[in-house]
């Protein structure tokens, strides 16, 4: 079975300080992976993903995150945070075996203060 | 191009109520999910589709069943409401690939 860990489940920054969220996975075999992220009192919605290719992926409005096979992780970086990026951080992974489900990570909630 | 849409926004209910949640897309999607959220425990999955007339247990299914009649829609019932039942309800759905899931704005039970 797979499974998801975030290791922070809270990440208070300043406005234009850099940020890391950190994701784990567990499988042994091939995996897909995503960020996805929820402003208050709305649904998710996708911010990344890892199907195949370049190890490192980006989003449209800065973050990124890296590939990493050996060490099983797929860590969410931004160089420069807005206020605007407050918001809770689902790291999610698909395969293992089993396509259809999408197992996710507890959450990080990024706080970003003035 | 709604995407998808949830039925109703909030609800609340007594204990042993019954009621059911709607959940449509608009993608001609085949894949579809009911996941619920609750503070620290992430989303997790109760029931999912494969395609119209399929339905699976997720992680938590105990207290819920579904149904998938037409391709587009996808009811979560609950048949006699527990408090343990509050939480914020999330519909998705996806093709076949590439995986990306599609999220509903969610709805949100009190069960009293």
């Amino acid at each position: 079975a797979q499974s998801v860990t975030q290791l922070d489940s809270q990440v208070p920054v300043f406005e234009e300080a850099p940020v890391e969220l950190r994701c784990n996975y567990s499988s042994s075999v091939s995996v897909y992976l995503f960020w996805y992220v929820q402003y208050p009192n709305q649904g998710l919605q996708l911010l990344l993903k890892y199907l195949s290719g370049s190890t490192l992926v980006e989003s449209i409005n800065g973050f990124e995150a890296e590939f990493n096979k050996s060490q099983t992780s797929f860590h969410l970086r931004k160089p420069s945070v807005h206020i605007s990026d407050t918001a809770e951080y689902f790291c999610a992974v698909i395969g293992g075996g089993s396509n259809y489900k999408l197992t996710f990570g507890k959450g990080t909630l990024l706080t970003v203060n003035p | 191009n709604a995407g998808v849409t949830q039925t109703p926004k909030f609800r609340v209910l007594k204990t042993g109520q019954s009621m059911t949640l709607l959940c449509a897309q608009d993608m001609n999607h085949e894949y579809m999910y009911w996941y619920r959220q609750d503070p620290g425990m992430g989303l997790r999955l109760i029931h999912y589709s494969v395609g119209e007339g399929t339905t699976a247990k997720g992680e938590v299914p105990d207290g819920y069943n579904v149904s998938r009649l037409k391709k587009q829609n996808f009811l979560l019932g609950l048949e006699s409401a527990a408090p343990s039942q509050t939480s914020v309800y999330f519909c998705a759905s996806r093709d076949r690939g590439p995986y990306e899931q599609y999220f509903g704005p969610g709805t949100r039970l009190t069960v009293t």
